[in-house]
């Protein structure tokens, strides 16, 4: 069955490490999305890629980075610049540049980081 | 910038009691989304919604967009323990591009 799946699920993190969550998917999806889940505060977008080698900030880049080196991949990595990572982080991708009205975005099951 | 902002933050219901959680938008949107989230797992979408005033049934779930495409709502039917969730809308502005917003969630607990 085609998804996108996220590793790890749990990840602990020192302070001032840098780590890397992984976002695979086989939707052959061109779009490909991170988003930061805290409590109270819904969804909130880090970054995002409409196409391979390239990529775009959303609302709360700082202390994060991305790669899209394939369509299949777009893995985020949460730098020591980060101050607060401790978060449920979520990846999702959609066919097109929108999310399709008749499914939406696709969510992978998410990674969620704590910080030690 | 763009806002959407959901109301109650939590609800607990007795089963069989109706829900009913509200998205407002601070600005006009084009379109809005609808999703469910179960404790521990992911958002799944639910529904989008494009014309002014339009409304939508999914079974016990009944979603409406507003006359001015400014808020929107979701109201549940007779809950049922299946129910039990984060329910988040999700819009899209005119004017910010491709970017949906997502509201800050609606957790619904149902009490046998």
């Amino acid at each position: 069955d085609g998804g996108i799946t996220q590793s790890p699920k749990y990840l602990f993190r020192k302070e001032g490490q840098n780590v890397t969550l992984s976002c695979e998917q086989n939707l052959n999806h061109d779009a490909m999305y991170w988003y930061r889940q805290d409590p109270g505060q819904g969804l909130r977008l880090i970054y995002y890629s409409q196409i391979v080698n390239d990529f775009q900030k959303g609302d709360i880049a700082e202390g994060y980075s991305v790669s899209r080196e394939k369509k299949e991949s777009f893995p985020l990595t949460v730098t020591s610049a980060q101050k607060n990572p401790t978060a449920f982080y979520l990846c999702a991708s959609t066919r097109g540049h929108l999310p399709p009205a008749n499914y939406g975005y696709t969510f992978g099951s998410g990674t969620r980081l704590t910080v030690v | 910038g763009q806002q959407v902002m959901q109301i109650p933050q939590y609800q607990h219901v007795q089963e069989g009691e109706d829900f009913t959680t509200y998205c407002n938008s601070s600005t006009t949107l084009s379109n809005i989304q609808w999703y469910k989230q179960r404790p521990g797992g992911h958002p799944v979408f639910l529904i989008q919604l494009v014309k002014s005033g339009e409304v939508k049934k999914q079974k016990r779930l009944t979603f409406q967009f507003g006359e001015a495409k400014k808020n929107s709502s979701l109201h549940i039917t007779a809950t049922q323990t299946t129910d039990v969730g984060t329910y988040f809308c999700a819009g899209l502005a005119r004017n910010t591009g491709n970017q949906f917003y997502f509201g800050t969630g609606t957790s619904l607990t149902v009490i046998p």
